[in-house]
């Protein structure tokens, strides 16, 4: 069992690029997320899905696009990388109907560098 | 608005001593906490996870409490040893279709 899984794990662009981060879950959760964090300021939410086809904005989704075409898969677009992008993306995905675990299970992150 | 508050930000205790992580949120009305571990340049690892119904959960070495009407939650690690170094995070799930909210986390070091 795979859990969440994120690919790249590591990249640089250029300032302008663009770029897509994949996130992959293999769980049937419903529900998935994606996060950045950057020193000092902790774990930021960027955009979420509640289901397939569902997309929402989070704290801080501006820069990004976000899509959810199917229920393992939620996908974060950078369309026009900046130096302020340089992070570490994480993806999350939890499922409220089972209340045995229904917590967040989280993927093990992408290093992104905007040079 | 709930706010999640973890203190201290960093401790450093000896090699085999016991020692309490604390989480404190600003409204009772939760659905859920959960612990997670964060390794230096690694992703976020589930400890324990604390429906509101629950007082406490226990895996191992490590015992998580819950007191929602003084809006604390306690992480008690035994016996601590050097692997577990890390950063410890606490998140409040205020209701089922709610969103988590991180606390900033707690840097441990513990000293061989």
């Amino acid at each position: 069992n795979a859990g969440v899984t994120q690919t790249p794990k590591f990249r640089v662009l250029k300032t302008g690029q663009s770029m897509t981060l994949l996130c992959a879950q293999d769980m049937n959760h419903e529900y998935m997320y994606w996060y950045r964090q950057d020193p000092g300021m902790g774990l930021r939410l960027i955009h979420y899905s509640v289901g397939e086809g569902t997309t929402a904005k989070g704290e801080v989704p501006d820069g990004y696009n976000v899509s959810r075409l199917k229920k393992q898969n939620f996908l974060l677009g950078l369309e026009s990388a900046a130096p302020s992008q340089t992070s570490v993306y994480f993806c999350a995905s939890s499922y409220s109907g089972d209340l045995s675990f229904d917590g967040y299970t989280f993927g093990s992150g992408t290093r992104l560098t905007v040079v | 608005k709930q706010e999640v508050t973890q203190i201290p930000a960093a401790l450093s205790v000896p090699e085999g001593e016991n020692l309490v992580l604390n989480c404190s949120f600003t409204d009772s009305a939760i659905y859920n906490l959960q612990w997670f571990r964060q390794d230096p340049g690694k992703g976020l690892t589930s400890l324990l996870l604390i429906q509101s119904s629950q007082r406490e959960q226990t895996s191992g070495r490590l015992n998580a409490s819950l007191d929602k009407s003084s809006g604390r939650s306690t992480l008690y690690i035994a016996a601590s040893q050097p692997g577990d170094s890390a950063t410890y995070l606490c998140a409040v799930r205020p209701g089922r279709d709610d969103k988590i909210i991180f606390g900033k986390g707690t840097r441990l070091h513990i000293l061989p």
